[in-house]
């Protein structure tokens, strides 16, 4: 079956501690994004990327980075320079007409 | 990207329509109205999108307005599982180049007996 998938689901962090956060999609899908939800708020855009090594800068991008080695990856690190990490984070694919495909998101919390 | 608004909450009875709006004054030409929907710790889900005509699916119906500034997703009959945050979102369909896809802060449908 086609799908995006996020692992893991739940994540505990350590103060000055970088972590990735896994997403993997087999939509054949172009673009990928990365975003934050905080509790009672909407999503906000980290990260995108278009293709292969190439990816772009969101809304609140400071503290984070990506990578996009392969189409099907687009893994994201939360670096310690990110102060409130905490939060709720979601991954989606999208083709290039149609909706977007997010996945089940992982749970960061620090510790 | 065009930005949207939408009203922070609603209500609607059980069995009931559920009429949620959405402006998007400064939509382009090109770009499509999104809705999408997010249960509680979950991933969004897709429930509709169209660009000038009305569209309905087995989940909902679209209505866009004749000027494209507003629309409104219906949900025909509410029930309790239909209790979520609503997205109403604007993209451009093209190939390659990948937008800036933001979301809102949407509208939180209650749906009560």
């Amino acid at each position: 079956d086609g799908g995006i998938t996020q692992s893991p689901k739940y994540l505990f962090r350590k103060e000055g501690q970088n972590v990735t956060l896994s997403c993997e999609q087999n939509l054949n899908h172009d673009a990928m994004y990365w975003y934050r939800q905080d509790p009672g708020q909407g999503l906000r855009l980290i990260y995108y990327s278009q293709i292969v090594n190439d990816f772009q800068k969101g809304d609140i991008a400071e503290g984070y980075s990506v990578s996009r080695e392969k189409k099907e990856s687009f893994p994201l690190t939360v670096t310690s320079a990110q102060k409130n990490p905490t939060a709720f984070y979601l991954c989606a694919s999208i083709p290039d007409r149609g909706e977007a495909f997010f996945g089940q998101g992982t749970r960061l919390t620090v510790v | 990207d065009a930005k949207t608004t939408q009203p922070p909450s609603m209500d609607c009875a059980e069995g009931r329509a559920a009429n949620l709006p959405c402006n998007h004054s400064t939509i382009s030409g090109n770009e499509y109205v999104y809705w999408y929907r997010q249960i509680h710790s979950q991933g969004p889900q897709y429930i509709i999108h169209g660009l000038k005509n009305n569209e309905t699916n087995e989940m909902a119906s679209l209505i866009i307005t004749e000027d494209r500034k507003s629309s409104t997703l219906i949900l025909p009959h509410a029930t309790l599982r239909d209790t979520a945050v609503y997205y109403c979102i604007v993209r451009v369909d093209h190939t390659g180049t990948a937008s800036k896809l933001t979301f809102g802060t949407g509208t939180r449908l209650q749906v009560t007996l």
